[in-house]
C-alpha cells in the first residue's frame, strides 16, 4: 500500500550531535521522497528532498539517503542546534496521476538539548 | 508577503453547525490541497485540486465540501460537525505534481468542536 513508516516517534539529542531519522514505504511506484518540518503553531516546510534516480542529497548540515532495494531511506541532521527542534515528517508520492499526493509519516519530535 | 494564507486561524464552534475556512495562495500554484492533522500529529491529505477541478478526494465524509472559485482559491466547508472533526487543518499548494514538488502550506486553522 501506500504507507510509511517512521522511527523514531521522539529524538532527544545534545547540541553538536547528530540525529537521524528513518522511514520505510511499501509501494516499489514511490519516486518522490521530501522531508518537511514542522515547528509549533506553524504548517510543515519543506527541508530536503530526493528522487528514486538518486541514492543521496546533501544540503549543508542536512542529508537524506534513499535505498530503494531496501524500500528506506533516511534523514541525517549533523551538527544540531537548539532551532532543529521540531517535529519532522518523511513523506513519498509516486507523482503521475497521483497529482502530488503525499503519504506521510507518523511524525518524529526532535528535542535539542542545548 | 504571506505565500498560503488561511482564515480563520482558530475556529470553536458547536456539534451540528456549519462552519468555512478559507486559503488563498499568492504562488500562481496550480494545484491546492487540504490536509488533516489530528492531536497524534497525524497528516492526511483529504482532497486536492488542479485548476479547479478536483482530482484527489480521499475517504471523507460527504459533510466536507470543498470549493474552488479560481485557482488561487480553495475553501472548506463543513457541515453538521463533530467532535471527531476537531482538529488543525492545513490548505497548501504546489506548481510541479507530475514529478513531485514542494508544497507550500499555509499555517493551519485548528478547528475545535464543543
Amino acid at each position: 500500500g501506500e504507507n510509511v513508516e517512521q522511527h523514531p516517534s521522539t529524538l532527544s539529542v545534545q547540541e553538536g550531535d547528530s540525529a537521524v531519522i528513518k522511514c520505510t514505504y511499501s509501494d516499489s511506484a514511490s519516486n518522490y521522497f521530501p522531508w518537511y518540518k514542522q515547528e509549533l503553531g506553524k504548517g510543515p516546510q519543506l527541508i530536503i528532498d530526493i528522487r528514486s534516480n538518486v541514492g543521496e542529497k546533501k544540503d549543508q548540515r542536512i542529508a537524506v539517503t534513499l535505498n530503494k532495494t531496501a524500500k528506506h531511506f533516511s534523514l541525517h541532521i549533523t551538527e544540531t542546534q537548539p532551532e532543529d527542534s521540531a517535529v519532522y515528517f518523511c513523506a513519498r508520492s509516486t507523482g503521475g496521476t497521483s497529482y502530488g499526493k503525499l503519504t506521510f509519516g507518523q511524525g518524529t519530535i526532535l528535542t535539542v538539548h542545548p | 508577503d504571506t505565500a498560503v494564507s488561511q482564515t480563520p486561524k482558530y475556529l470553536v464552534t458547536q456539534m451540528g453547525n456549519d462552519k468555512s475556512i478559507k486559503c488563498e495562495q499568492n504562488l500562481g500554484h496550480d494545484t491546492m490541497y487540504w490536509y488533516k492533522q489530528d492531536s497524534k500529529k497525524f497528516l492526511k491529505i483529504m482532497f486536492s485540486y488542479n485548476n479547479k477541478e478536483l482530482i484527489i478526494n480521499e475517504t471523507v465524509p460527504n459533510r466536507f465540501s470543498p470549493k474552488s472559485p479560481d485557482k488561487a482559491h480553495l475553501n472548506l466547508h463543513i457541515n453538521s460537525l463533530e467532535l471527531g472533526d476537531s482538529a488543525v487543518y492545513f490548505c497548501a499548494s504546489s506548481q510541479e505534481t507530475a514529478g513531485g514538488g514542494e508544497q507550500y502550506f499555509g499555517p493551519g486553522t485548528r478547528l475545535t468542536v464543543t
